[in-house]
């Protein structure tokens, strides 16, 4: 079955960077692209990037540009998205998704002095 | 980017009754729309795809309707476990853009 699984909750200080992961199994990784979603503590979703798998293609949320990075190792079926300069409006849970369909279980980044 | 409006913010509803709620979309975005449900503490769960078709194991009291800009999801009979925040999503578009959400609560 399809399965994505995410690294552990983080706690960043502001101004830092966090690297998050996304490990599949279940299917063919490079098959499908890989979405990255976060959701701010009481609030909606909000779209921060894509990645195409097979050839690394990305696109990014304007808001996020410049400071997001996705990134994708084949050989470990593993997405990686990291975002850097954090401020306090970054506490979120980040999800990593394939398509609509199936959805990691979120990673907690909290950021504070 | 496309602007995804939905409406209303919260929805009261006595179990058993048609909940229906709106979705917006800036501008024309064909059928490219999908709707989620999400409860507390959980990843979003997708309920229909291409606006009106039913996710695996989504029961047949969700349904879907629209195309181009105005969409809507009705819930035929609310069921307990209905009571939930509802979003959709368009994917016609770069970048992706999901409405506020409507939260369905119990009247």
């Amino acid at each position: 079955q399809v399965q994505l699984v995410q690294s552990g909750a983080e706690v960043k200080k502001p101004g830092a960077s966090v690297k998050i992961s996304c490990e599949a199994s279940g299917y063919t990784f490079t098959d499908n692209a890989l979405h990255w979603v976060r959701q701010a503590p009481g609030q909606g979703l909000e779209w921060v990037g894509w990645i195409d798998t097979d050839n690394g293609n990305t696109r990014y949320a304007q808001k996020f540009q410049g400071r997001v990075t996705i990134t994708r190792d084949i050989s470990a079926r593993t997405a990686y998205m990291e975002l850097s300069s954090l401020i306090s409006q970054d506490t979120a849970v980040y999800f990593c998704a394939r398509g609509a369909g199936y959805w990691g279980q979120g990673t907690l980044v909290t950021v504070s002095s | 980017e496309i602007v995804m409006t939905q409406s209303p913010a919260t929805l009261s509803v006595s179990p058993g009754e048609r909940a229906t709620l709106s979705c917006r979309a800036s501008q024309s975005i064909g059928s490219y729309l999908v709707w989620y449900q999400q409860k507390p503490g959980q990843a979003p769960r997708l309920l229909l795809d291409d606006a009106s078709t039913r996710a695996t194991g989504i029961p047949a009291r969700f349904s879907g309707s629209g195309s181009g800009t105005e969409f809507t999801l009705t819930i035929s009979s609310l069921q307990s476990e209905d009571f939930a925040i509802y979003y959709c999503q368009q994917y016609s578009n770069w970048p992706r853009t999901f409405g506020q959400g409507t939260k369905v609560e119990m009247k």
